[in-house]
């Protein structure tokens, strides 16, 4: 079974810093999704990133970017000059690429709550 | 283009009762996934239903159930209530073809079981 394990159970950051998530998965599969999510305390879930894990290239998303280390089972975001509104829980999840009964399941971590100080 | 709607917002029900919990999918979307987060904990999957058939299920027992209609929005169904099923249920939903992978999530429905 697949897992994903966050072992940031809270991070803090001051406004315009960097701040790192760390996120590691375990799966016997080659062919995968990786993302990250963010929950604000109004609850909704939102997409942050994506990687696809054939793809050697790290994803980049404005100030969001990954460090994917496929064979370390290792994904990690990276928040540049971090925001007031950055601050959220983070999950990060897998999803395998195609195929099998749970096709679209999702698979997260326990979350990070990241702290945004001005 | 219309997100992902939930209803209700909160609700109390007592141990032992039944309750449902509905969805309404992104336009465009044919594919509805429902997940429970306890409270400080990571979304767990329940179960996705495709085109009103289930093709996916979790770790959850059979008390747990739902159903999609033809306009893709969908229902979860939970019997017999337990104290430990007092959670935040998120519907997502998603296209099918290339963009399966997105996920889009609504504001999701707390539960609290007494």
């Amino acid at each position: 079974a697949q897992t994903v394990t966050q072992s940031q159970p809270e991070m803090s950051v001051q406004e315009a810093e960097t701040v790192t998530l760390s996120c590691t998965y375990d799966t016997s599969e080659s062919d995968y999704y990786l993302f990250w999510y963010k929950q604000p305390p109004s609850r909704q879930m939102i997409l942050v990133i994506r990687q696809e894990a054939y793809k050697q290239q790290n994803a980049t998303e404005n100030r969001f970017s990954v460090n994917f280390q496929k064979a370390a089972k290792s994904f990690s975001l990276k928040i540049s000059d971090s925001q007031l509104g950055d601050a959220a829980m983070y999950f990060c999840a897998y999803r395998i690429s195609a195929g099998g009964t749970s096709y679209g399941k999702l698979t997260f971590g326990q979350g990070t709550i990241l702290t945004v100080h001005p | 283009e219309t997100g992902v709607t939930q209803s209700p917002t909160h609700l109390i029900k007592t141990r032992g009762q039944q309750v449902t919990l509905r969805c309404s999918s992104q336009s465009g979307h044919n594919t509805v996934s429902w997940y429970q987060q306890a409270l400080g904990q990571g979304p767990q999957f329940i179960f996705q239903y495709y085109r009103e058939e289930e093709n996916g299920r979790g770790n959850f027992p059979p008390r747990f159930s739902g159903l999609q209609f033809p306009n893709y929005s969908s229902e979860l169904n939970v019997n017999a209530l337990e104290l430990d099923d007092s959670a935040l249920y998120l519907c997502a939903s998603s296209a099918n073809g290339d963009k399966s992978y997105e996920q889009y999530f609504g504001p999701g429905t707390r539960l609290t079981v007494t």
